[in-house]
């Protein structure tokens, strides 16, 4: 089965720990990409990665931290620094960035809450 | 950067009833999807639309880029249809990152 899958469902984490949220695709898809959701709002970018190795700030990155050593994963640290990290973090995957045709593809989600 | 603009924000249906979600964007677009949010957070692609029609049984699709809006009409509305409807666009100038709207609230009564 080709997708993306997320690791954990659900998250509880303590004020002052960082916390990784994984995400892993088996699509072949070179750009990976973290959005953040509130409750009753649209989603908003942290970070993408058009290649291994090579990542970009989104729109909301304070506070969050990236690595792509791999293509297929594309793990999201939350630091102590995220002020208001309880959120809905979802993963997602395209064949590229940068192209006319650029159709995402999501994961399940994990729900961080901060205790 | 785009703006995109989702109406309404909320819709009741009674079940078999037809409905049309508008989404609005303020710049020229290259990629637009459709996606529906179920109840467990899932989004599920719904459809790759960046211009003209789709349709997947009793979902179509419809955008006009040069006048810079897409229409989504749900036909004969089932209880199983209930969630919420994101459009997502990325912009042909800047970074072809997408952009979402907050969202078309859906419940579909029986």
């Amino acid at each position: 089965d080709g997708g993306i899958t997320q690791s954990p469902k659900y998250l509880f984490r303590k004020e002052g720990q960082n916390v990784t949220l994984s995400c892993e695709q088996n699509l072949n898809h070179d750009a990976m990409y973290w959005y953040r959701q509130d409750p009753g709002q649209g989603l908003r970018l942290i970070y993408y990665s058009q290649i291994v190795n090579d990542f970009q700030k989104g729109d909301i990155a304070e506070g969050y931290s990236v690595s792509r050593e791999k293509k297929e994963s594309f793990p999201l640290t939350v630091t102590s620094a995220q002020k208001n990290p309880t959120a809905f973090y979802l993963c997602a995957s395209s064949i590229q960035v940068r192209s006319s045709y650029n159709e995402q593809f999501f994961g399940p989600g994990t729900r961080l809450t901060v205790l | 950067g785009i703006q995109v603009e989702q109406s309404p924000p909320d819709l009741i249906l009674q079940e078999g009833a037809n409905s049309t979600l508008r989404c609005n964007f303020s710049d020229s677009v290259n990629n637009l999807q459709w996606f529906h949010q179920n109840p467990w957070g899932q989004l599920i692609n719904l459809f790759y639309i960046p211009s003209g029609t789709k349709q997947n049984g009793r979902l179509s699709a419809t955008t006009v880029a040069t006048e810079r809006y897409s229409l989504l009409y749900i036909s004969s509305s089932q209880t199983t249809d209930s969630g919420v409807y994101f459009c997502a666009v990325a912009s042909t100038s800047g970074t072809y990152k997408y952009i979402f709207g907050t969202g078309t609230r859906l419940k579909v009564l029986a």
